[in-house]
């Protein structure tokens, strides 16, 4: 069964550098998202993309995040300057994504535990 | 979008049938309620979906009342693997949308 990858599983950083998070979609999908979860709290979306654009973004989306397909495969959420309250796991997600099939599903990657000293 | 409301936490035991009741009385024409499962330290998993009436997968069911203010997953005869955080979403279909998550169900499940 296909799946989405993520990369690095955990990213330990100090406060002010950037990261960089990798993710591969599932390959005939369409459409792909980044969410969070701080430790404890409640899966939060963070960004969606397609068509080389982002679709739409949360107020979390702040200057500080970016996110790019450089290749056919890759889907990448960069933070320019790590703060301590950005801490958390990035879940990428990806979907088929068509408007007439009635299906909701999004699938989810394994997660890359940011930690930020 | 619809706002959910569903217990915050729940236990059983193996072999029990386990429902999940999700109460949605906001909810729009356009709307399907989906549920996910997330267990610690991975991402949530689409579990199943419906707009109304009932809806059965190879794991679970969901049932819809015709005025669909509220659905109910049920897990028929869960495991210890069960033991998850159970997600209600409500939204339009379409996989292009955002997931607005809860704080879900915490289902502990005991031998």
């Amino acid at each position: 069964e296909p799946e989405v990858t993520q990369t690095p599983s955990h990213q330990v950083t100090q406060m002010g550098q950037e990261v960089i998070l990798r993710c591969v979609p599932i390959s005939n999908h369409l459409y792909f998202y980044w969410y969070r979860q701080i430790l404890g709290q409640k899966v939060e979306f963070l960004v969606s993309f397609y068509n080389n654009e982002i679709s739409e973004k949360s107020e979390i989306f702040d200057d500080q995040f970016s996110v790019e397909r450089p290749d056919g495969s890759n889907f990448t959420l960069k933070i320019r300057s790590t703060k301590l309250e950005d801490s958390a796991m990035y879940f990428c997600a990806s979907s088929e994504a068509s408007r007439t099939s009635g299906s909701y599903e999004q699938y989810f990657g394994p997660g890359t535990r940011l930690t930020v000293t | 979008l619809a706002k959910t409301t569903q217990p915050i936490s729940m236990d059983s035991y193996e072999g029990q049938e386990v429902n999940i009741t999700c109460s949605h009385n906001n909810i729009a024409t356009n709307d399907y309620i989906t549920w996910y499962q997330q267990f610690p330290s991975q991402g949530p998993r689409f579990i199943i979906q419906g707009y109304k009436t009932k809806v059965t997968n190879e794991v679970a069911s969901l049932f819809i009342p015709a005025d669909r203010k509220s659905s109910t997953l049920s897990l028929p005869r869960v495991s210890l693997s069960d033991t998850a955080v159970y997600y209600c979403l409500v939204g339009e279909a379409g996989g292009y949308n955002k997931l607005i998550f809860g704080a879900g169900t915490r289902l502990a499940v005991h031998p």
